[in-house]
């Protein structure tokens, strides 16, 4: 069973880099395709990217340049990073299972990230 | 960017109610068409994926339908535990794009 677990820092200034990395368990993330998806507090759901067979891209053209996703399969964990972040960047961000052609069958918990002063 | 537009964005419904949310695509995606749960501060849950197959373990009382543009999710009988957000997206083609939900509350 794929089990996913997100952690970050809670709390980030405007301009600055957000960093969420996201620990999976009963799955390498070699395999198969992994989203980043964040949620706006009392908003909808916002499809960031994900990144396959552990190398391969395609994010969001709303957040490309701000955007990377990417692996470290000797931990077996994900990473997303979004660069300049301002006020409208505060969201619950959630990694997942699965990508295009197929469902998002597994999610973590989530993280909330503020950005504020 | 594929539109995904659900209807109603809310409805209230008593417990034995049969309730019906429609999604519409901005043009065809075929059936690359899921639906998720989501309840108040925990993350959402896969129901069904190409636009009818139950995911595991989800209960026969919700079911799918639809391909091409127009697709419906249905609760034969809604139960307590179905209070909760729905939401539609679309992995048809990049960037994925979900509905924008329809909450489901008590009548």
């Amino acid at each position: 069973q794929v089990q996913l677990q997100e952690s970050g820092p809670g709390l980030v200034k405007p301009s600055e880099t957000l960093s969420v990395t996201c620990s999976v368990s009963g799955i390498s993330v070699s395999t198969y395709y992994w989203s980043w998806i964040r949620q706006p507090p009392w908003k909808g759901l916002e499809w960031i990217g994900y990144i396959y067979y552990g190398g391969s891209t395609n994010y969001n053209p709303s957040l490309k340049s701000r955007v990377t996703i990417s692996v470290d399969k000797s931990k077996n964990q994900l990473s997303l990073k979004l660069s300049s972040v301002t006020a409208a960047d505060t969201a619950v961000y959630y990694c997942a299972s699965g990508g295009l052609e197929g469902p998002i069958d597994s999610w973590g918990q989530g993280t909330l990230v503020t950005v504020s002063p | 960017d594929i539109q995904m537009t659900q209807s109603p964005s809310s409805l209230s419904a008593s417990v034995g109610d049969r309730v019906t949310i429609t999604c519409r695509a901005s043009q065809s995606i075929s059936s690359y068409l899921n639906w998720y749960q989501q309840k108040p501060g925990k993350a959402p849950k896969l129901l069904i994926y190409a636009a009818s197959t139950l995911q595991s373990g989800v209960p026969s009382r919700f079911s799918g339908s639809g391909s091409g543009t127009d697709f419906t999710l249905t609760i034969s009988s809604l139960q307590p535990e179905d209070y909760a957000t729905y939401y539609c997206q679309q992995t048809y083609s990049t960037p994925l794009t979900f509905g924008g939900g329809t909450k489901v509350d008590i009548k």
